[in-house]
């Protein structure tokens, strides 16, 4: 079963403004991640939240976590063009050593100069 | 400070040919991954490693997939015999586990396989 489903699939604003991306998934974690990957290129971590945390902040991003509702965001505030670029939530599992990821499909953001 | 490396960043085979991915994790990292990629898609899990040992190939297909991680240099993702489904980029990851608490992956750029 798919575990981390972004929405939207893709999303294209102005430049300045926010972009917000939301992630579900079906099952218990101990972390969320969120990366970037850039048209080609390889995958870049951006931030991890664990399962005992509500929100995190790195520069311009916010990350918030709601285990209740198994769901995460990801806000990009004042939004350049060089952040166009696919996001992923990626989650891992609660059970002892089950280290793998599981990626959703992914948001592509696209923003306008 | 060298990150992931992977080589090639792309290679071209015919089908039925085999295709030899490697992988060089962060300096120090003992537990290496390897993820496929279609096309529009996110990235889908296949194997994790450490040193000479699977610990997880739950998301390996059961024929002509392999990976090994020696004592000694890359891991090495082996497809034998491809097919144009196999055509995708493969990342490679590595980390550095502190007990269980965090599992930071860093990916390598991937390789991009076309399969003619």
């Amino acid at each position: 079963s798919q575990q981390g489903e972004e929405d939207p699939q893709a999303l294209s604003i102005q430049e300045g403004e926010n972009a917000t991306m939301n992630c579900s998934y079906k099952t218990s974690i101990n972390n969320l991640q969120w990366y970037r990957q850039n048209s080609g290129r390889g995958l870049v971590h951006l931030i991890l939240i664990r399962s005992n945390e509500r929100e995190k902040h790195s520069g311009r991003l916010r990350v918030t976590l709601d285990t209740s509702k198994k769901s995460s965001s990801l806000l990009i505030t004042a939004s350049r063009a060089a952040d166009t670029a696919s996001y992923f939530c990626a989650t891992d599992g609660d059970i002892q050593g089950a280290q793998k990821l599981v990626f959703g499909q992914g948001t592509r953001l696209t923003i306008n100069p | 400070n060298a990150g992931v490396m992977q080589n090639p960043r792309h290679l071209v085979r015919r089908r039925g040919q085999e295709a030899r991915l490697r992988c060089s994790p962060v300096k120090g990292h003992s537990h290496v991954y390897w993820y496929r990629q279609l096309p529009e898609e996110g990235l889908k899990f296949m194997v994790y490693l450490q040193k000479e040992n699977i610990i997880d190939e739950s998301g390996m297909p059961k024929e002509r997939f392999s990976a090994e991680f020696p004592k000694e240099g890359p891991s090495i993702l082996r497809i034998q015999q491809v097919v144009r489904g196999d055509s995708a980029a493969y990342f490679c990851a590595s980390s550095q586990l502190r007990g269980l608490v965090s599992n930071e992956q860093f990916f390598g750029p991937g390789t991009r396989l076309t399969v003619l």
